[in-house]
């Protein structure tokens, strides 16, 4: 299986802050990448899928970039809607592996 | 609207069997690919299995820890999805999400239903 890491775990900012999360796979996965925001006690919302291409009604403010085995997710501007944790997935093969998450704390 | 509303989760002792549900409304659900995807409690996504549709023969592939244990089925004619879980461990307590592969060549899913909690244990 494509092992995905994610860093970092936990992320302190402040609103107006610019984000960057980094997912790794431990293969080279071309741009089959997605990433997916999760709030407490509610399923995963799509953000961003084919690593930049930004999903429908997803905030411009949200970026995705890279190819290959490393891809980074970008927040240009948090706001207080995006405290959440966020995942990365490849769809590399047909067994889909996730990124263990990225919690994005108020500082 | 588009949506999918997971039904049938519960408290199981190990050993036993559940079968959870997944209905669709406000879309073609013949058309997509359907996963199932789990969340252990305070853990992240785990990807359980999928169904494709009738033009790939409903073809299924499982990940290899329920791989024999658990089997995912589908009725196109009442939009429903299905996941029985035989052989229940308590490693399977999670919450169960039923997802839509989005159309276009990819593997990543547009729309994700609320979740079932499954709880395994004695």
């Amino acid at each position: 299986d494509i092992q995905m890491t994610q860093s970092p775990s936990t992320l302190s900012a402040s609103v107006g802050d610019r984000v960057t999360i980094t997912c790794r796979a431990s293969q080279s996965i071309g741009s089959w990448l997605a990433w997916y925001q999760q709030k407490p006690g509610k399923a995963p919302k799509l953000l961003i899928y084919k690593a930049s291409s930004l999903e429908s009604g997803v905030p411009s403010r949200f970026s995705g970039s890279g190819s290959g085995t490393e891809f980074t997710l970008t927040i240009s501007s948090l706001q207080p809607d995006d405290f959440a944790t966020y995942y990365c997935q490849q769809y590399n093969s047909y067994f889909l592996t996730f990124g263990g998450g990225t919690k994005v704390e108020i500082k | 609207e588009v949506q999918l509303v997971e039904s049938g989760g519960g408290l199981v002792q190990p050993g036993g069997s559940l079968r959870l549900s997944c209905a669709a409304s406000g879309f073609t659900f013949s058309d997509h690919y359907m996963d199932w995807v789990r969340q252990a409690p305070g853990e992240g996504l785990e990807w359980v299995g999928r169904i494709r549709n009738k033009a790939d023969s409903y073809t299924t592939e499982y990940t290899a820890s329920v791989k024999g244990r658990f089997t995912i089925s589908r009725d196109d004619s009442t939009n429903s999805l299905y996941l029985q879980m035989n052989s229940l461990k308590t490693e399977d307590t999670a919450v169960y999400y039923c997802a839509r592969v989005r159309l276009g060549g990819g593997y990543d899913f547009d729309c994700w239903g609320q979740g079932t909690l499954v709880t395994v244990s004695s």
